[in-house]
């Protein structure tokens, strides 16, 4: 019940493309979904996060589509860069943010 | 302002030795997190800080880890023995105690490789 189930595992895009990364959870205690951007050689750093009182919010190229009923979560890339290569890690938490990651998605954006 | 640090950046021990990694927060920032992510796999949490005491160590392996923060500041987490299963890159993360919004602020990361 505590885990976080993050795919897919690896994902190639083409410049401009979208980019979808789909996580599942299932307790529903948990109250806040960010998604963390790490870059190799650097900690994961915080790129977007939502609660579940909204289904959408969107900062910039990046938007995370929340579906509490099937208690997932997702991040779409919109118009995808080589500068977005990168590792996304999807996490949740309650109360104290001891987050629960999933297990990242290795992003590569061909130019 | 300065980061989350960590030292060391990679260590490399022989199974059996005595490892300590340190983490220095972001200066004021109460909340101390330690977290593990071995190869492939998910960034696991350790341990959680709130100034000098134990929040909640749950995720500790088992009592070869042992974690401090003495007098609020800095945090150490040694590993006595190691064994091979303990190797992977161990993230600190700190956070403000009040009027923030959730975000963890992390370390680059000390990876650990035990032979």
């Amino acid at each position: 019940q505590q885990q976080v189930k993050q795919s897919p595992q690896s994902l190639i895009v083409q410049k401009g493309g979208i980019s979808i990364i789909n996580c599942a959870y299932e307790n529903t205690a948990f109250d806040y979904f960010p998604w963390y951007q790490q870059f190799p050689g650097k900690g994961p750093a915080l790129l977007i996060a939502i609660r579940p009182d909204v289904s959408e919010k969107k900062e910039g190229r990046f938007t995370i589509s929340f579906n509490k009923s099937a208690k997932q979560f997702s991040l779409h890339i919109m118009d995808s860069q080589p500068g977005d290569s990168a590792t996304y890690f999807c996490a949740a938490s309650k109360g104290t943010y001891k987050y629960i990651f999933g297990t990242g998605t290795r992003l590569k954006v061909l130019a | 302002e300065a980061g989350v640090t960590q030292f060391p950046s990679h260590s490399v021990i022989e199974k059996g030795q005595t490892v300590t990694l340190r983490c220095d927060p972001i200066s004021g920032h109460d909340n101390l997190y330690w977290y593990r992510r071995v190869m492939g796999k998910e960034i696991k949490f350790l341990l959680h800080f709130v100034k000098e005491s134990k929040q909640d160590e749950s995720g500790m392996p088992n009592n070869r880890f042992l974690a401090e923060r003495t007098g609020g500041t800095y945090s150490t987490l040694k590993v006595q023995p190691a064994e091979l299963e303990d190797s992977g890159v161990y993230f600190c993360a700190s956070r403000p105690g009040t009027g923030n919004t959730g975000e963890l602020f992390f370390g680059e990361g000390s990876r650990l490789t035990v032979l």
